[in-house]
């Protein structure tokens, strides 16, 4: 199994609701990412969890929380997001944060209204 | 500011041309670069990877080129295919972390 799944695809919210995005490995990884990408930009890094606990938070607003329950599991927990965080969020994962090769999922689109 | 970035925003070749991508990157500590490609709606896909003790290394139809002198990384994919349209980002590890170049488009017309 070499994938990394993401759900939901596509999410709608508003700026009042809470909702959350959810990454799973079964590949036995120990570091997992987020990024965020705008429509015709790159991936920016947003979050990078290693041995299930964060080592790289890219000054990234609180509104954006974090967690890696366990080492296959990373969720986005967001809450009162602004209509500019609308974007697809992609979570990796690799072997290691000193290994270079990160499995991407196919993204979350959230659209934030 | 990004520290690794890409020449041409866009491409456009012919099916059966080579294509060659640039990306130049400005951090000369990173010792780690990676090819990805990002087709419409899709996650990126992993291409090809280089080490900086190395300034060549091949693979299936894609060769990738560094040049740490002048901070330059090229993407050559040999015979390109119409499947080969999408987006290409170079990304640098800086600190562990992978950091992403602009992209750029290439189209392939058949």
């Amino acid at each position: 199994d070499t994938e990394v799944t993401q759900t939901p695809k596509h999410l709608v919210m508003g700026m009042t609701n809470k909702k959350s995005l959810k990454c799973e490995q079964h590949m036995g990884h120990r570091a997992m990412y987020w990024y965020k990408q705008k429509a015709k930009k790159p991936p920016e890094l947003m979050f990078v969890y290693s041995y299930e606990k964060l080592s790289i938070n890219e000054s990234v607003p609180s509104r954006f929380s974090p967690e890696c329950p366990n080492s296959s599991l990373l969720n986005l927990h967001l809450h009162a997001l602004q209509p500019e965080d609308s974007a697809l969020y992609l979570c990796a994962s690799s072997q290691d944060r000193a290994a270079g090769e990160l499995f991407f999922g196919e993204g979350s689109r959230l659209t934030v209204l | 500011g990004e520290s690794v970035g890409l020449h041409l925003p866009t491409l456009s070749v012919q099916e059966g041309d080579n294509s060659i991508i640039n990306c130049a990157y400005s951090n000369s500590a990173s010792d780690y670069f990676i090819w990805y490609k990002q087709e419409s709606g899709k996650g990126p896909q992993f291409i090809i990877d280089i080490r900086s003790n190395m300034d060549k290394r091949q693979g299936q139809r894609v060769t990738v080129l560094l040049n740490k002198t002048v901070k330059h990384l090229s993407l050559q994919i040999a015979a390109t295919q119409p499947g080969d349209s999408a987006v290409y980002f170079c990304a640098e590890n800086i600190r562990t972390a992978l950091i992403f170049g602009k992209g750029t488009t290439l189209s392939v017309s058949s």
